[in-house]
């Protein structure tokens, strides 16, 4: 099944430095990869997700990129502020094109320093 | 809208005693996920329904059973509760072709 493994686990940065976390996946059959922040005490909520046919997308200061062949994605947050402090997990699943499970990474604690 | 609703939110139990924890959601979603949330570990997959009538295995399924009752509602049983099953639960659900996994607000489940 598919395994995914994320890092670092835990990130401190400058506030208005820049911030990267790593994942790899396991399954090449996987086509969907969406990345979760979850504040203290709140339940995780999607903030961007990349397709496979798609390398890189961009939101404002969140970033993803995807190098299928290497079977890794990142999320890049530019100019870090302080409510960008929580936990961001990665995933993947096969969803884009039939339902199946949704397998996360265990979580990067990322810490914005003023 | 209500989203993705789980009850309850918190819980306590003795070693040994069984509970059902409850999850529903109105935006007509196929699929439904069951996750525990335990410190450094991320969320780990118990269970997830690709559709009504469909129910499977996910990483850590050993001492949980679930049903999804219909298209709405997806139930977590423990049988038997243990120490090692205290953890945040938090149920999901998504579209196929959303994808997008929108959770409940989680489980607090104290086992002792």
């Amino acid at each position: 099944g598919e395994n995914v493994e994320q890092h670092p686990s835990t990130l401190s940065v400058q506030e208005g430095d820049s911030a990267v976390i790593k994942c790899t996946y396991s399954d090449s059959a996987s086509n969907y990869f969406p990345w979760y922040k979850q504040e203290l005490g709140k339940r995780p909520q999607l903030i961007i997700d990349i397709r496979s046919n798609v390398g890189e997308k961009k939101d404002q200061r969140i970033a993803v990129t995807l190098n299928k062949t290497a079977k890794h994605f990142s999320l890049h947050i530019t100019e870090t502020q302080p409510e960008d402090s929580a936990v961001y997990f990665c995933a993947a699943s096969m969803g884009y094109s039939s339902a199946s499970k949704i397998i996360f990474g265990s979580g990067t604690r990322l810490s914005i320093r003023p | 809208n209500a989203g993705v609703t789980q009850t309850p939110k918190f819980q306590v139990l003795k070693t040994g005693q069984s509970m059902t924890l409850q999850c529903a959601q109105d935006m007509n979603h196929n699929s439904m996920y069951w996750y525990r949330q335990d410190p450094g570990m991320g969320l780990r997959l118990i269970y997830y329904s690709a559709s009504e009538g469909t129910t499977d295995k996910g990483e850590v399924p050993n001492g949980y059973n679930v049903s999804r009752l219909n298209k709405r509602e997806f139930s977590l049983r423990l049988e038997s509760a243990a120490p090692s099953q205290t953890s945040v639960y938090f149920c999901a659900s998504s579209s196929l072709e959303g994808t997008e996994a929108f959770f409940g607000q989680g489980t607090r489940l104290t086992v002792v």
